[in-house]
């Protein structure tokens, strides 16, 4: 079964840093995208970029670039999503998610449980 | 401001069709195909509808997708209390970014 796992819920300070991750299983990870979205409370989808894990080839939103780094260590399987100093509006639950496809079309599928990111004073 | 452009809500009794509509542009809709991701209460995104109009497996055939020009439409025939959920588009742009539509929250009466 292909899967996707992520880390648990963090609580932060503002200004701090963190690193989330997302492990997949159950498929040749760096044979495909893993995106990572980002929904704040009861808003929507917003995609935040992609990363190919066989070379680390990353594409983000020009909404995040710079905002958060992107990467992927393929010796484990795991993705990552990483802030280097948390605002109060980073508080969401991210997702990651891996891109499938037909070879034309493009798709997230399937997508990871979620990790809920808290960051207040 | 999302990219793409959905109804924020809708709503259908048990047994009624319920369309969602989905408006983009020439430079996403218009030259990609557009996926659909159900999201239940307190659940993860789920790809219900991709490539305009396929079903993934175990997705129920009461679930259709179609696309036309610079918009598209989720289609849920035969509608049941666990339709209960938010519904998202989204396509890929020129640009290679992804854009997902607002959601549109879906209510069985």
């Amino acid at each position: 079964e292909v899967q996707l796992v992520q880390s648990g819920a963090e609580v932060k300070k503002p200004g701090e840093s963190l690193k989330i991750s997302c492990k997949g299983s159950g498929y040749s990870f760096t044979s495909y995208w893993i995106g990572w979205v980002r929904q704040m409370p009861g808003k929507g989808l917003e995609w935040m970029g992609i990363i190919y894990p066989g070379d680390s080839d990353t594409r983000y939103s020009p909404s995040f670039q710079g905002q958060v780094t992107i990467s992927a260590d393929k010796s484990i399987s795991t993705a990552y999503l990483q802030w280097s100093s948390l605002k109060a509006s980073d508080t969401a639950m991210y997702y990651c998610a891996r891109l499938s496809s037909n070879g034309i079309n493009y798709w997230f599928d399937p997508w990871g449980q979620g990790t809920l990111v808290t960051v207040s004073s | 401001q999302s990219v793409l452009t959905q109804p924020p809500s809708a709503s259908g009794t048990p047994g009624q069709r319920v369309t969602i509509s989905c408006s983009g542009s020439s430079s996403n809709i218009g030259s990609n195909t557009v996926n659909w991701y159900q999201q239940l209460p307190g659940t993860a995104p789920k790809l219900l509808i991709y490539s305009n109009n396929q079903r993934p497996s175990g997705v129920p055939d009461r679930f259709s997708g179609s696309k036309s020009g610079t918009s598209a439409s989720l289609a849920i025939s035969g509608l049941q209390s666990e339709d209960e959920a938010d519904y998202y588009c989204a396509a890929w742009d020129d640009s290679l970014n992804a854009v997902f539509g607002g959601g549109t929250k879906l209510t069985v009466l």
